[in-house]
């Protein structure tokens, strides 16, 4: 399968540990996204990388989080001394950065925070 | 802040109906608007893409653009059941990434 994949795909953690989630982009795509959606909202865009350089972060992202993308390829997001309102799902999704711009998805990283 | 706006529903049509989806966006600078689809559970999928004001047809689905009013619409004609889930309207912003609105949830009765 070539498609976006994230792990883990369910995440528990309690409140004030790290976490950290994984995504292997569509291995032509030089754009990768991450985007948060909670129930009932529509994905929350939180940054965004063509090939190593983080190009766009959200002003609405704490401090609390970091991407990285080190060489082009997968990409990591970590969120530091979580907090019950970081429960979430964390949709990664990549792109061509070419032409229609369409995103792909992957099935995304879903975390609770107890 | 850039904000993409459609109603949340649900919007109810019975199996066969023309189902209407809107949305409004707020800046005037976008240039590429998209339609995803989003079935319970899942990740959200392209749909429909448009750029240029007019129509765009894609076999059931039509997509609306009109840039001087900032408004997008969805038509999905011979609505099925196998239609319902949440449509999210995204629209670029300036820096390439792509913003979303909450998403219409429509729900096509049999």
């Amino acid at each position: 399968d070539t498609g976006v994949s994230q792990d883990p795909r369910h995440k528990i953690t309690k409140r004030g540990q790290n976490v950290t989630f994984r995504c292997d982009p569509i291995s032509e795509h030089n754009r990768l996204y991450w985007y948060r959606q909670t129930l009932g909202q529509g994905p929350e865009f939180l940054t965004y990388f063509q090939n190593e350089a983080q190009l766009e972060k959200s002003r609405l992202l704490s401090d609390r989080f970091s991407a990285e993308r080190p060489k082009g390829s997968f990409s990591t997001l970590e969120i530091q001394r979580t907090e019950q309102g970081d429960s979430a799902m964390y949709l990664c999704a990549s792109s061509s950065g070419q032409g229609t711009g369409e995103l792909f998805f992957g099935e995304g990283s879903r975390l609770t925070v107890l | 802040q850039k904000e993409v706006e459609q109603n949340s529903g649900p919007l109810s049509v019975p199996e066969g109906a023309i189902a209407s989806l809107n949305c409004t966006y707020s800046d005037r600078g976008s240039q590429s608007f998209f339609w995803y689809r989003q079935y319970s559970g899942k990740s959200p999928e392209l749909i429909m893409s448009i750029y240029s004001n007019g129509d765009k047809e894609d076999g059931r689905f039509t997509a609306q653009l009109n840039k001087a009013s900032q408004y997008v619409s969805l038509l999905i004609r011979d609505s099925q059941p196998s239609d319902s889930a949440t449509y999210l309207c995204a629209v670029t912003g300036s820096q390439g990434n792509l913003i979303f609105g909450k998403g219409t949830k429509l729900s096509v009765k049999p």
